[in-house]
């Protein structure tokens, strides 16, 4: 079984300008998640889907980070303008309750 | 709010004895725990579970246990071994249905010396 595959590994922008992470879940995984982790700290969670619809996005900085599922498969998240506190490694994953995350695409904002 | 709470932040371990890692926990509401391995440049790796209606799961080498009173968990890796030096991270769950947000602590980096 393929794992959880996301794009790009690494990511150098400047703050206030744009940027987009992507995702691929495990085949059939219904439920995707996209996880933040700052150095030192667990992973947090951004948005939950379930399919194509949000199930939780409560601890989403929504005025400038935003997140798609289209079709219920592949998933995108875009943070614009980014903030030097947005440097972290953003972390996807699927499937239920013991699931398996991507190895993160890791952001630094200068 | 730390909701779930992993005091140690290093452990340092001989090759052969007993790893305990543990995990304390304030939401009553929590009722599905996990623990997950990192290794450095790899996404989180899942490890064992346990319900709240065990006190006790096994897999291999590692035990979870679980103190529901006492709202704490922890992690038995025995014998433990090289290849174990990661950090692990204790997450919580509140079973809802399919929803299975997971809130985590903020690991404990284990070292296993030879």
């Amino acid at each position: 079984e393929a794992g959880v595959a996301q794009s790009p590994r690494y990511k150098i922008i400047e703050k206030r300008q744009s940027v987009a992470f992507w995702c691929n879940p495990i085949s059939g995984h219904a439920t995707l998640y996209w996880y933040q982790q700052i150095l030192g700290q667990g992973p947090k969670l951004l948005i939950q889907f379930q399919n194509n619809g949000v199930v939780d996005d409560s601890q989403l900085p929504k005025d400038r980070f935003s997140a798609e599922r289209l079709k219920g498969v592949d998933s995108t998240l875009k943070i614009q303008p980014a903030k030097l506190e947005d440097s972290a490694v953003y972390l996807c994953a699927s499937g239920n309750y013991g699931y398996t995350f991507g190895s993160g695409t890791r952001l630094t904002v200068v | 709010d730390q909701q779930v709470k992993q005091n140690s932040p290093s452990l340092s371990v001989q090759e052969g004895r007993i790893s305990i890692l543990n995990c304390d926990y304030t939401n009553s509401m929590f009722d599905y725990f996990l623990w997950y391995k990192k290794y450095p440049a790899e996404g989180p790796t899942f490890l064992i579970s346990i319900s709240s209606i065990k006190d006790k799961n096994e897999d291999g080498r590692f035990t979870v246990f679980l103190n529901k009173s006492a709202k704490h968990l922890s992690l038995h890796i025995v014998p433990s071994q090289p290849g174990d030096s990661a950090v692990y991270f204790c997450a919580a769950s509140a079973l809802t249905g399919t929803a299975s947000k997971l809130t985590f602590g903020t690991g404990t980096r284990l070292q296993v010396t030879l």
